[in-house]
Order: C-alpha cells, then sequence, then structure tokens
C-alpha cells in the first residue's frame, strides 16, 4: 500500500525554527515527486511546492519562495518542510501529497495529487 | 487570492444531484488537466477526479467530472450523507513558473 506519515503537531513561539517530515513506503521514493501543501484555520488549499527525491529537484510556489525549504533525504525516504523563522501566520495544516501519475520537465509539471499525508498541524504562539 | 472560482456551498437532499463548477483561464484549467479532491471533515483531502473525468480505483462512479475550454464540473448523484463535505478542483498554472493552483472550495450539505 502506497503510503505517506507525517511527523506529529508541533507547537512552537514566534521566531523559532521547524522541520517537519513526511515518510513515503510502498513505492519507489525516488521516482515520484512529492508536494507540500498548507491549509490555513478554516480556509483552502495552498500549494507550497514540489520536489523530486531522486535528485532533490524543487520547484516552490512564488507565495512562498523564500519563506520554506523543502528537501529530502532518499537514504530514508522522507521529504521536509523547514522555517527558520516561524510566524504566528504560519499556524497552519501542512500536508505532503505524492505527484502520482505525473512529473515536472523543463518549466512545466503534470499530474494530479494521490495519495496524502494525514497531516501536521503546527500551532505558532507566544 | 487562488485562481480557480468555485461556488462557496451547494446542497441537495439525499439521492439527488449536486454539481460543482470550477471556472479558470487558458494558462490553468484550458491548458491542463483538472482533478478534484474531497476533504471529509477533519481529514486530509483525497482525490476523486483526475485527468479531468477519470476516477482513481475505488471511487464510485457516482463521481463524475468534465471539462469545456477554462471551466470543469464536478457531478455528484445519488447524493448521501457521506458525502457532506468540501470539495477542491487543482491544476497546473503555466503563467505561475509551474505552480500547482486550487480551487477556493465548496461545501456540500445533505439536507
Amino acid at each position: 500500500e502506497v503510503q505517506l506519515v507525517q511527523s506529529g503537531a508541533e507547537v512552537k513561539k514566534p521566531g523559532e525554527s521547524l522541520k517537519i517530515s513526511c515518510k513515503g513506503s510502498g513505492y519507489s521514493f525516488t521516482s515520484y515527486w512529492i508536494g507540500w501543501v498548507r491549509q490555513m484555520p478554516g480556509k483552502g488549499l495552498e500549494w507550497m511546492g514540489i520536489i523530486y527525491p531522486g535528485d532533490s529537484d524543487t520547484r516552490y510556489s512564488p507565495s512562498f519562495q523564500g519563506q520554506v525549504t523543502i528537501s529530502a533525504d532518499k537514504s530514508i525516504s522522507t521529504a521536509y518542510l523547514q522555517w527558520s523563522s516561524l510566524k504566528a501566520s504560519d499556524t497552519a495544516m501542512y500536508y505532503c501529497a505524492r505527484l502520482g501519475g505525473g512529473y515536472c520537465s523543463g518549466g512545466s509539471c503534470y499530474g494530479e495529487f494521490d495519495p496524502w499525508g494525514q497531516g501536521t498541524l503546527v500551532t505558532v504562539s507566544s | 487570492q487562488s485562481v480557480l472560482t468555485q461556488p462557496p456551498s451547494v446542497s441537495a437532499a439525499p439521492g439527488q444531484k449536486v454539481t460543482i463548477s470550477c471556472s479558470g483561464s487558458s494558462s490553468n484549467i484550458g491548458n491542463n488537466y483538472v482533478s478534484w479532491y474531497q476533504q471529509l471533515p477533519g481529514t486530509a483531502p483525497k482525490l476523486l477526479i483526475y485527468d479531468n473525468n477519470k476516477r482513481p480505483s475505488g471511487i464510485p462512479d457516482r463521481f463524475s467530472g468534465s471539462k469545456s475550454g477554462t471551466s470543469a464540473t464536478l457531478g455528484i448523484t445519488g447524493l448521501q450523507t457521506g458525502d457532506e463535505a468540501d470539495y477542491y478542483c487543482g491544476t497546473w498554472d503555466s503563467s505561475l513558473s509551474a505552480s500547482y493552483v486550487f480551487g477556493t472550495g465548496t461545501k456540500v450539505t445533505v439536507l
């Protein structure tokens, strides 16, 4: 069974750093792109970026470029999303999702996100 | 500030049909496949439709998708209480450095 399992909920203070994880299993982790999606409380889905664990090729949404860092460690089939200095406005649920049946080439990407991780709730409060 | 517009809510009685529209532009829906995701309360989104009208294994044929020009539509027939959820369309946008864009989301209520 293809599965993405995310790390647990985090409570942090503004200015602190954070790295959350997403571990893939049941498939070749290095052969599929992994994306990250933010969902702020009571709001819709926002795509943050995507990484290809095979060579760490990474693309960011213009809205999140420079705000977060996406990385992956293919030796342990895990993708990461990290912040160097959290803000209260980073409080949200964060999901990882596999780009099933798709790929990115040059300036274009194709495909849909399936499956999704269970989500990691990040709360930033003083 | 999603570039894909959906109605905030739709509702119908059990057994009835609902449709959800997703309006975009030539840089996204007009030139890319559309997917639909279902998010049940308190859970992660789940893929419902991909490539405009294909259903992943396990998704009942009560759910259907279509696309015309720069708009897409999700249809749900034989509405069930378990279908109460938020639904999002999604596709790639070539004008935003190959970013994926989601619709604004639609809450389906079973009366």
